[in-house]
């Protein structure tokens, strides 16, 4: 079945160091992609999404782009700043049934 | 738009009691979705519909559980009776049907059964 593999967490990193999230996904056919961020005590907000093979998705200085041939799906950022704390989700479309398979998500902190 | 809200934000009750969370999705969605987060289970997706309708409720823990959705923009989510295992914040989410189609997250209801 359809699933998805992060890398896990606590990452830890200090303030303007460069981030890499890891993402790779088992889906049939070519799903979208996208990435969520959930602050504390808040719901889950979409980061970024790319739809097709080669399309980078980006936002607030975070990147991803769609690598079919490695099925993966690495969020980065060159700079992280203590807002940027927070927990990381990536999630394939599932088919054409309008889900998204979540990973078990990965807990960024950044310190000053 | 408002986005996707949820009622009530913080719910505390005692075993045995019925608990029913709310959601409004955002208007012209035609996809709901419930979730549930623990930090032992992560998200777990429990329900859906499309235009109204269940289509997968695989993800329903057990029959104590239930939800509907009357209309394009009501949705309920039941569980009778309540049980500690059950706390969790829960989430209901909406978007446009279709394969490309992000969801967009309500702020979560906190459920705390004692």
């Amino acid at each position: 079945g359809d699933s998805v593999t992060q890398m896990e967490g606590p990452v830890t990193l200090s303030e303007e160091a460069f981030l890499t999230i890891n993402c790779t996904y088992t889906a049939t056919g070519y799903p979208s992609l996208f990435w969520y961020v959930q602050y504390p005590g808040e719901g889950l907000q979409l980061l970024l999404k790319a739809t097709k093979a080669d399309d980078k998705g980006s936002n607030k200085g975070f990147e991803a782009t769609y690598r079919k041939e490695t099925t993966s799906f690495h969020l980065e950022k060159g700079s992280v700043q203590v807002s940027d704390s927070a927990v990381y989700f990536c999630a394939p479309g599932s088919g054409n049934t309008g889900k998204l398979i979540f990973g078990q998500g990965t807990t960024l902190q950044v310190k000053p | 738009d408002a986005g996707v809200i949820q009622s009530p934000r913080h719910e505390v009750t005692e075993m045995g009691q019925e608990v029913t969370l709310r959601c409004k999705p955002i208007s012209g969605h035609n996809s709901l979705f419930w979730y549930r987060q623990t930090m032992m289970r992560g998200l777990e997706l429990l329900i859906y519909f499309n235009n109204n309708v269940p289509i997968d409720d695989s993800g329903m823990p057990e029959d104590r559980f239930s939800a509907k959705m009357p209309n394009a923009s009501f949705s309920t989510l039941k569980i009778q009776p309540s049980e500690p295992r059950d706390s969790a914040v829960y989430f209901c989410a909406s978007s446009l049907r279709g394969a490309g189609s992000e969801q967009y997250f309500g702020p979560g209801t906190r459920l705390t059964v004692t």
